[in-house]
C-alpha cells in the first residue's frame, strides 16, 4: 500500500515555542492530506484538511492560527503548533489519500508524532 | 457532529474465539470503514464497505453494514493475540473520514 511518513515522531518543546511537524507520501501525489490528533485512549479528531496550493479547511473549534497548515508540494504538509501550551500536547496523526483513489476513501496514515510541551 | 459511536469500548477474549464489535453513525455516507491501530501508532486501514453494500469479508474479517439502522459491525474470527489493538469504524462523507470512539480488543494466548 501507499506509504505515508511523519517526523519528528517524538517532540518535547519548551511552552511558548512553536513546533514544526512535517507529513509525507512517500510514493504517491496527494493533493489533499487530513491533519488529525488524538488524546489518550480516545478517538481521532479531524483538525483541518490540508490542501495543495490552497488555504487549508480547518474544523470548527480549531484555530488556524494556533495550527498553521502548508501544503506546499504534492508530497508534503506541515503542521505548525504556534507558541504551544501544555494543553496542546498530543498525539498528531496526518494521512493522505492518493490521487487516483479520490474515490475509495481509504486513508493511509503516518505513524504520529507525539508532543510533549514542558 | 457525525462522529460514530462503538460499542463495546472494551473487549477481552481468549486467543481462537470470535471478536465482534458494533459501530452507530448519525448521518448519511458513501462508505464505512474499519481502521486498526496499534498502541502509539498510526492507524491501519482494515476494509472499506460502500453504502450500497450489505457485507464484505477480507481474510479473518467479517464487516457488515445496515444503512437503514445507521449500523455497521465488524467481526474478527478465530483471534489472535497479535490481534490486540483498538478498532475503529470511520464513516465517510463530504470527502473526509470521521472516525467513531474506537474498541479497545485484548486477545489473551
Amino acid at each position: 500500500g501507499a506509504v505515508v511518513s511523519q517526523h519528528p515522531s517524538r517532540v518535547i518543546c519548551k511552552s511558548g515555542t512553536s513546533v514544526k511537524i512535517e507529513c509525507r507520501s512517500l510514493d504517491f501525489q496527494a493533493t489533499t492530506m487530513f491533519w488529525y490528533r488524538q488524546f489518550p485512549k480516545q478517538s481521532l479528531m479531524l483538525m483541518a484538511t490540508s490542501n495543495e496550493g490552497s488555504k487549508a479547511t480547518y474544523e470548527q473549534g480549531v484555530e488556524k492560527d494556533k495550527f498553521l497548515i502548508n501544503h506546499a508540494s504534492l508530497t508534503l504538509s506541515t503542521l505548525t503548533v504556534t507558541s504551544a501550551h501544555p494543553e496542546d500536547s498530543s498525539f498528531y496523526i496526518c494521512s493522505a489519500r492518493p490521487g487516483e483513489l479520490a474515490n475509495t476513501g481509504e486513508l493511509f496514515f503516518g505513524e504520529g508524532s507525539r508532543l510533549t510541551v514542558l | 457532529s457525525q462522529q460514530g459511536e462503538e460499542d463495546p469500548q472494551a473487549l477481552s477474549i481468549q486467543e481462537g474465539e470470535n471478536a465482534t464489535m458494533n459501530c452507530s453513525y448519525k448521518t448519511s455516507i458513501n462508505n464505512l470503514q474499519w481502521y486498526r491501530q496499534n498502541s502509539g501508532r498510526g492507524l491501519v486501514h482494515l476494509i472499506l464497505i460502500r453504502s450500497n453494500e450489505r457485507e464484505k469479508h477480507s481474510g479473518r474479517l467479517r464487516v457488515t453494514l445496515d444503512t437503514s439502522k445507521k449500523s455497521s459491525s465488524l467481526l474478527i474470527t478465530a483471534s489472535r493475540a497479535a490481534d490486540t489493538a483498538s478498532y475503529f469504524c470511520a464513516t465517510d462523507a463530504w470527502n473526509k473520514l470521521v472516525f467513531g470512539a474506537g474498541t479497545i480488543l485484548r486477545v489473551k494466548s
